[in-house]
């Protein structure tokens, strides 16, 4: 069964700053995909940033970027300029190249913005 | 013009009763989910369904069922409710099973 892991439990980084949040992740899969998903405190839960396994490029998105590499099963997701509506619930995720699984979600690593 | 939606958004209940959470989603998707997050915020796949496949997590007890009546609408029943049920519960579609998954609010499910 695949496994995420987010060893960052909480994270704090001062308004206008760059923060990194850590991802890892345990497959015998090539094909799949890559999510960061933020929740914040209205608990909605909304799409960061994607990526596609078999694409060398990292994946970019605004102030989003993620740093994906695929021989070490990482996927970290940089937060550039942060700002206070960053702050929230970040969840890694994977899916599996079927995608009958669904997401496998990381535990979540919560982002405080020190203004 | 909410993507996916679902009602209630709270649910107050007693131990033993059944319960239906609805989930309906506008995007044209073709598969749906539920995702449990319990009190940790830890997220876990339940159910995932489309026309054609319903795909169970082999964890999640029988006594809760997804339902779909036709492709934009995906409920879940509840039958004889636990205190360990007690949860937030999420909806989620996709165009395919490999597509970005676009999720509801949630649903806070307390059971006394």
């Amino acid at each position: 069964a695949q496994t995420v892991t987010q060893s960052q439990p909480e994270m704090s980084v001062q308004e206008a700053e760059t923060v990194t949040l850590s991802c890892t992740y345990d497959t015998s899969e090539s094909d799949y995909y890559l999510f960061w998903y933020k929740q914040p405190p209205s608990r909605q839960m909304i799409l960061v940033i994607r990526q596609e396994a078999y694409k060398q490029q990292n994946a970019t998105e605004n102030r989003f970027s993620v740093n994906f590499q695929k021989a070490a099963k990482s996927f970290s997701l940089k937060i550039s300029d942060s700002q206070l509506g960053d702050a929230a619930m970040y969840f890694c995720a994977y899916l599996g190249g079927g995608g009958a699984d669904g997401l496998t979600f990381g535990k979540g690593t919560h982002l405080i913005i020190q203004p | 013009d909410t993507a996916v939606s679902q009602t209630p958004k709270y649910l107050v209940t007693q131990m033993g009763n059944d319960k239906s959470i609805k989930c309906e989603q506008n995007l044209g998707h073709d598969t749906m989910y539920w995702y449990k997050q319990d009190s940790k915020k830890f997220l876990k796949i339940m159910f995932s369904y489309n026309n054609k496949e319903l795909i169970i997590n082999e964890t999640v007890p029988n006594r809760f069922s997804p339902k779909s009546p036709d492709k934009a609408h995906l409920n879940l029943h509840i039958n004889s409710l636990e205190l360990g049920d007690s949860a937030v519960y999420f909806c989620a579609s996709s165009h395919i099973r490999t597509d970005t998954q676009y999720f509801g609010p949630g649903t806070r499910l307390t059971v006394l």
